[in-house]
């Protein structure tokens, strides 16, 4: 079955309020995780990641929170904008073999 | 650098056809990834190589499905025959760094089967 899935597959969100993506695992052996971006007619864009023995990475206004005892990981997105309308994937790295969720899109209401 | 380029980006064929889609991986990136991307089924894994030689093939949906990569720098799906349920955008992804996670896919091919 699939090690990575998301909670929900579409969330919505005012322009300029935070986005939260969840995403929970099952393979306590993946070395990394992985969020990526997808817009349409695009392939998938890396975000960040983040280090199985981590539980907290910034990038440029997101945030991935990992936390490892109940296997939930999490994107946060500061200041949400419109170009940040896309379908967001977490994804695991087993043994430099990267596995994906089926992805949460997120709409960005005016 | 120009990115990983697919080719074709879209293809239209009919059932029982051959079909061969190409990638192109960014230079001096050592590993290529083919995934598969459908509503119902997400971004599946259907192999990746490691300088040119294939590792893990377990994501290969049967026979039919063949792929290869002669050199560092060009690799090929194949599906022979094709079928309808063979729709799909396939993607090819590249890197560099072991135990990251920074692929880097190209824009995909669209494939219908009619």
């Amino acid at each position: 079955g699939e090690s990575v899935g998301l909670h929900l597959p579409t969330l919505s969100v005012q322009e300029g309020d935070n986005s939260i993506i969840n995403c929970a695992y099952s393979n306590s052996a993946s070395d990394y995780f992985i969020w990526y971006k997808q817009e349409s007619g695009k392939g998938p864009q890396f975000i960040i990641d983040i280090r199985s023995n981590m539980d907290k990475r910034q990038g440029q206004r997101v945030t991935v929170l990992l936390n490892k005892t109940v296997k939930h990981l999490s994107l946060q997105i500061a200041a949400t904008q419109p170009g940040d309308s896309a379908v967001y994937f977490c994804a695991e790295n087993m043994r430099n073999k990267i596995i994906f969720g089926k992805g949460t899109r997120l709409h960005i209401l005016p | 650098d120009a990115g990983v380029i697919q080719s074709p980006r879209h293809e239209v064929t009919e059932m029982g056809q051959e079909v061969t889609l190409r990638c192109k991986p960014i230079s001096g990136h050592n590993s290529l990834f083919w995934y598969r991307q459908t509503m119902m089924r997400g971004l599946e894994l259907l192999i990746y190589f490691n300088n040119n030689v294939p590792i893990d093939d377990s994501g290969m949906p049967e026979d039919r499905f063949s792929a290869k990569m002669p050199n560092a720098s060009f690799s090929t799906l194949k599906i022979q025959p094709s079928e309808p349920r063979d729709s799909a955008v396939y993607f090819c992804a590249s890197w560099t760094s072991y135990n990251t996670g920074e692929l880097f896919f190209g824009e995909g091919s669209r494939l219908t089967v009619l």
